[in-house]
């Protein structure tokens, strides 16, 4: 399986509501990440786990909260958004630097995204 | 703090022409990343720059890295509409991190 997917492909939420998004990769890679991505703007970090445990968190709201299962896994559950959280948000994962032949390198594999609308 | 800098931010051009996306970045780094995003979907990896000097190519893309100027260039040759997108390079901040910096992206549009 080479492939990340995520769930659901499209979230509407009014700003009272708890919401979950799902993200899971069995490619073996001990790396994962959370990106918001606005429309016409680069990926922009939110939250980085590192063989399960948080390693970065680019000092998101609190009302965004990652949680990382097992290393195939990756939550993010939303709580109390505003409408200014709309956008697409993006997971991603990486393998470790140390197998990739000692090259160091951290390309990261994209899954499809979730369509978030705060309402 | 290192800053990633792509240039031009938009781009139309004709089918058949040839034209080259720059990506310049502020402090040193050996690994260089290309992206490409079709608009409403996700982030597709298309080269992976290790070394100064490296070049890879894909069908009509070609991508270069040279570590000294700081710079990473994708090249397109004989342009068709198919490959019309976002293209974002990203840069790898520190070999102690995850982390890596994205340029603004390209968008470029290629006319029929």
């Amino acid at each position: 399986d080479t492939e990340v997917t995520q769930t659901p492909k499209h979230l509407v939420m009014g700003m009272t509501n708890k919401k979950s998004l799902k993200c899971e990769q069995h490619m073996g890679h001990r790396a994962m990440y959370w990106y918001k991505q606005k429309a016409k703007k680069p990926p922009e970090l939110m939250f980085v786990y590192s063989y399960e445990k948080l390693s970065i968190n680019e000092s998101v709201p609190s009302r965004f909260s990652p949680e990382c299962p097992n290393s195939s896994l990756l939550n993010l559950h939303l709580h109390a958004l505003q409408p200014e959280d709309s956008a697409l948000y993006l997971c991603a994962s990486s393998q470790d630097p140390s197998v990739a032949g000692g090259l160091g390198y951290n390309e990261q594999f994209f899954g499809p995204g979730t369509r978030l609308t705060v309402l | 703090e290192l800053k990633v800098e792509q240039n031009p931010l938009f781009l139309s051009m004709q089918e058949g022409k040839n034209y080259t996306i720059y990506c310049n970045y502020s402090t040193t780094s050996d690994r260089l990343y290309w992206y490409r995003q079709d608009p409403g979907k996700s982030l597709e990896s298309l080269f992976v720059l290790l070394s100064n000097g490296a070049v890879k190519q894909e069908g009509r893309l070609m991508a270069s890295l040279d570590t000294k100027a700081r710079l990473s260039t994708l090249h397109i040759t004989a342009a068709v509409h198919d490959l019309s997108a976002t293209y974002f390079c990203a840069v790898d901040k520190t070999r102690r991190d995850d982390k890596i910096i994205f340029g603004k992206g390209t968008r470029l549009h290629i006319l029929p």
